[in-house]
């Protein structure tokens, strides 16, 4: 079955600092994967997607992800972190067969920017 | 567009009452879909609809959830009788056709509900 794991529920960066948020994902074929970010009381919205275009797909906000099948990972990076990067990421992934839109989500990681 | 709709924003209600959510897609999409979000069990799927057509329920909790699909731009998700352990965020989300599996899920601003 898919699936995918985010390690660290929490992490907390300062501002200007390097993000990195980790996913890791299980298929023994690659999946589409995906980045998500919810904000304080907020619906989930779209940060990126890989569907196998390219390995290293940028969204907004200066996200960017790098696919990694050797790895099975998807990591999230942000070069420079602003206080307005504070929410929480999830990471999902879209089984090959979908044709749905059906969306398997990890456990969420809260991204904390201290000043 | 106005995005995925959503109503209640806030339900506060009690114990062994009738609740029922409210959800207007994004106008054009064929899929919908229920999540509940609690801080203990993080982001579930409840059901999914595909052109108006439940495909996949497995994510129901039980027998007092129920949720319906009546035409393509609306649905709602009730809970009869309602529990405390029901206190939740819900949301729901719909997508557009798209490529199989690439399709991006839009998020309502979700109804947190409150079950004393």
């Amino acid at each position: 079955a898919q699936s995918v794991t985010q390690l660290g529920s929490h992490v907390s960066v300062s501002e200007g600092a390097l993000v990195l948020l980790r996913c890791n994902y299980s298929s023994s074929v690659p999946p589409y994967l995906f980045w998500y970010v919810q904000y304080p009381n907020q619906g989930l919205q779209l940060l990126l997607k890989y569907t196998s275009a390219a390995t290293l797909v940028k969204g907004i906000n200066g996200f960017e992800a790098e696919f990694k099948k050797s790895e099975t990972s998807f990591h999230l990076t942000k070069p420079s972190a602003h206080m307005s990067d504070a929410a929480e990421y999830f990471c999902a992934v879209s089984p090959p067969s979908s044709n749905t839109g059906k969306l398997i989500f990890g456990q969420g990681t809260t991204l904390q920017v201290k000043p | 567009d106005a995005g995925v709709i959503q109503s209640p924003r806030h339900e506060v209600t009690e114990m062994g009452q009738e609740v029922t959510l409210r959800c207007k897609p994004i106008s054009g999409h064929n899929s919908l879909f229920w999540y509940r979000q609690t801080m203990m069990r993080g982001l579930e799927l409840l059901i999914y609809f595909n052109n108006n057509v439940p495909i996949d329920d497995s994510g129901m909790p039980e027998d007092r959830f129920s949720a319906k699909m009546p035409n393509a731009s609306f649905s709602t998700l009730k809970i009869q009788p309602s529990e405390p352990r029901d206190s939740a965020v819900y949301f729901c989300a719909s997508s557009p056709l798209g490529l199989p599996g690439q399709e991006t899920q839009y998020f309502g601003p979700g109804t947190r509900l409150l079950v004393l």
